[in-house]
């Protein structure tokens, strides 16, 4: 049974280009969650989403960042016009369902990360 | 808005000793505390996870514990190896279901 699969692993863009990260849930999950790591700092939530639906995007600049996860393939997570302060990496995580019951909590685990770096 | 700090920032030891790890958190409302490892370069592994009800949990050479009422979790290593060198991380999980993460503690255990 696969893990969290993130691809690139590395990705480099120069300033002005589009990044594209995407996420392949464990068999079996349906919610995923996006997570910064900025250098130096702690991993910061984005978004969490269901199939075609953003649950939760407190955690997304409100400009040039944008996240999908279609009924069919993997999530996206997309940035546009990258600048420097976007070089990080980027986790992904997936979880069975959401916890429902207000003392339940579905775990999530974790993809290898996408190290994106801009020139 | 939940903060979560881990103390010290780095650690280094020699092999064998055991240690402990800090974390605290400032909203007690939490359902559970999760520690994670992270490897260089690499993702994040989940050691344990403590749910709110729980005051500790073990998985062979670590425990972990959990004092919610004041805002609390140690994590135990006992007879560290240096294959423990790694950043463990503390996070918490509300009701918005998305991990709220310290900074990390970065442990060097040497041979």
């Amino acid at each position: 049974n696969a893990g969290v699969m993130q691809n690139p692993r590395h990705l480099v863009r120069r300033r002005g280009q589009e990044a594209r990260l995407r996420c392949s849930p464990m068999k079996g999950h349906s919610h995923v969650y996006w997570y910064r790591q900025l250098p130096e700092e702690g991993l910061k939530f984005m978004v969490y989403l269901q199939k075609e639906n953003i649950i939760d995007e407190s955690g997304m600049p409100k400009e040039r960042f944008s996240a999908e996860f279609p009924k069919e393939g993997p999530s996206i997570l997309r940035i546009q016009q990258v600048v420097r302060g976007d070089s990080a990496a980027y986790f992904c995580a997936s979880s069975r369902s959401s916890g429902g019951a207000r003392s339940s909590y579905n775990e999530q685990f974790f993809g290898p990360g996408t190290r994106l770096t801009v020139l | 808005k939940q903060e979560v700090t881990q103390i010290p920032a780095a650690l280094s030891v020699p092999e064998g000793e055991n240690l402990v790890l800090n974390c605290s958190f400032t909203d007690s409302a939490i359902y559970n505390l999760q520690w994670f490892r992270q490897d260089p370069g690499k993702g994040l592994t989940s050691l344990l996870l403590i749910q709110s009800s729980q005051r500790e949990q073990t998985s062979g050479r670590l425990n972990a514990s959990l004092d919610k009422s004041s805002g609390r979790s140690t994590l135990y290593i006992a007879a560290s190896q240096p294959g423990d060198s790694a950043t463990y991380l503390c996070a918490t999980v509300g009701g918005s279901e998305k991990l709220v993460f310290g900074k990390g503690t970065k442990l060097t255990v040497n041979p």
